[in-house]
């Protein structure tokens, strides 16, 4: 059963640019959470996802981020008109969604995008 | 809310047992604790989960007193290959789909 897939690993966009970030979950997982982690910071939450809906999104910038996990194919993280202050880490994790809320479920993570901004 | 809150840092020497502890006052009455270890330049992966007591596995022990508003995690004789940061992980009591990643506490294991 593969891991969290994540891609790309690494990512370099000018200011300006657009990023978009791929994420699929592990085999039978429907929930999904994004994560960002700046130089030498912790793990800060972003958005918590089921397959075509936003659970919790109070962790997303209210500009420029969206997040969107479709009925097919991975999850999305977009970042628009991408900023320096936004080179950080970006962990994608996913669980079963099979119990009761997320403090319930482990959350299995990816080996995260490194997103750069010239 | 239920916040949690652990120390920043802790040094050790290798071979020492270290106690990291997370405190969560406000933790969801049927959720578990969970505690993740995060290697530089990798995502976070499980090492322990918890909901009362002690439970023990091939890494760790997770010690959780009855009334479950801090948890501590020990790691037995730690080596150099522990150095990493801890983070603990607790639903919120008042919002179902809510649940809180703590700070994380680096841990420098020292030879």
């Amino acid at each position: 059963n593969a891991g969290v897939m994540q891609n790309p690993r690494h990512l370099v966009r000018r200011r300006g640019q657009e990023a978009r970030l791929r994420c699929s979950p592990m085999k039978g997982h429907s929930h999904v959470y994004w994560y960002r982690q700046l130089p030498e910071e912790g793990l800060k939450f972003m958005v918590y996802l089921q397959k075509e809906n936003i659970i919790d999104e109070s962790g997303m910038p209210k500009e420029r981020f969206s997040a969107e996990f479709p009925k097919e194919g991975p999850s999305i993280l977009r970042i628009q008109q991408v900023v320096r202050g936004d080179s950080a880490a970006y962990f994608c994790a996913s669980s079963p969604g099979l119990a009761g809320g997320p403090g319930q479920e482990t959350q299995y993570f990816g080996p995260g995008t490194r997103l750069l901004v010239l | 809310l239920a916040k949690t809150t652990q120390p920043i840092s802790m040094d050790s020497y290798e071979g020492q047992e270290v106690n990291i502890t997370c405190s969560h006052n406000n933790i969801a009455t049927n959720d578990y604790i969970t505690w993740y270890q995060q290697f530089p330049s990798q995502g976070p992966r499980f090492i322990i989960q918890g909901y009362k007591t002690k439970v023990t596995n091939e890494v760790a022990s997770l010690f959780i007193p009855a009334d479950r508003k801090s948890s501590t995690l020990s790691l037995p004789r730690v080596s150099l290959s522990d150095t990493a940061v801890y983070y603990c992980l607790v639903g919120d009591k008042n919002n179902f789909n809510k649940f809180y990643f703590g700070s994380g506490t680096k841990l420098n294991v020292k030879p």
